[in-house]
């Protein structure tokens, strides 16, 4: 089983700023089949991010990710106050299909 | 349009077992790549990942939770259905289920439903 460690655990950042947030893997991830999400109160997680740095659809294009084998990374590059919000990774490159255990990104 | 809902008890007593019905619509499970899974959140924590099912019925679970999980698919009426054995208090949580794929990750969710584990 692949463990996915996402760090930091909270990011407190203004609007308008650049957002990084990691996730590294415990073993490479197949294919680089690593997806980002975002997740909001209340609602179901949102895919943001597929195959480590393919925008899903709908995606503005300050979300970007990048990355391949065991370290990869989330980039907003300015954050709109719609993007303060809890963001997963998760490998579905092999099973079971394992998730980060989050970061939230807080409004500073 | 894609959708998917789920259904099922929100209360269950400890020791007891859990059906969950996902009823999806706007793609087919005979597709071939095609599959619908469960992932779970307990209130305030991380997402984990459950089950799922292809359009082949080749199922896959999580390793810790396996010898309480069942998926069957039901393509007729387009319905996934996850049972668990023998609930438990740290069961609490909101499933979910998802659509994904061979080398596809979850791009569509249901709404989730609320499950509570409680004598």
């Amino acid at each position: 089983e692949i463990v996915l460690t996402q760090s930091p655990g909270t990011l407190s950042l203004s609007p308008g700023e650049r957002a990084t947030l990691s996730c590294r893997a415990s073993q490479s991830v197949s294919n680089n089949y690593l997806a980002w999400y975002q997740q909001k109160p209340g609602q179901a997680p949102r895919l943001l991010i597929y195959g480590a740095s393919s925008r899903a659809t709908g995606i503005p294009d300050r979300f970007s990710g990048s990355g391949s084998g065991t370290d990869f990374t989330l980039t907003i590059s300015r954050l709109e106050p719609e993007d303060f919000a809890v963001y997963y990774c998760q490998q579905y490159g092999s099973s079971p299909r394992t998730f980060g255990q989050g970061t939230k990104v807080e409004i500073k | 349009q894609i959708t998917l809902k789920e259904s099922g008890p929100t209360l269950v007593k400890p020791t007891q077992t859990l059906t969950l019905t996902c009823t999806f619509s706007g793609f087919s499970l005979s597709t071939s790549g095609v599959n619908v899974g469960w992932i779970r959140q307990p209130p305030g924590k991380a997402l984990e990942w459950l089950a799922f099912i292809c359009w082949d019925n080749d199922t896959r679970y999580s390793p810790s939770l396996k010898s309480r999980l069942t998926i069957t698919k039901d393509t007729s009426k387009n319905q996934v259905v996850l049972t668990m054995t023998n609930m438990d208090p740290v069961d609490t949580a909101t499933y979910y289920c998802t659509r994904a794929g061979s080398g596809l990750p979850n791009d569509y969710w249901g709404q989730g439903t609320l499950v509570t584990v409680s004598s």
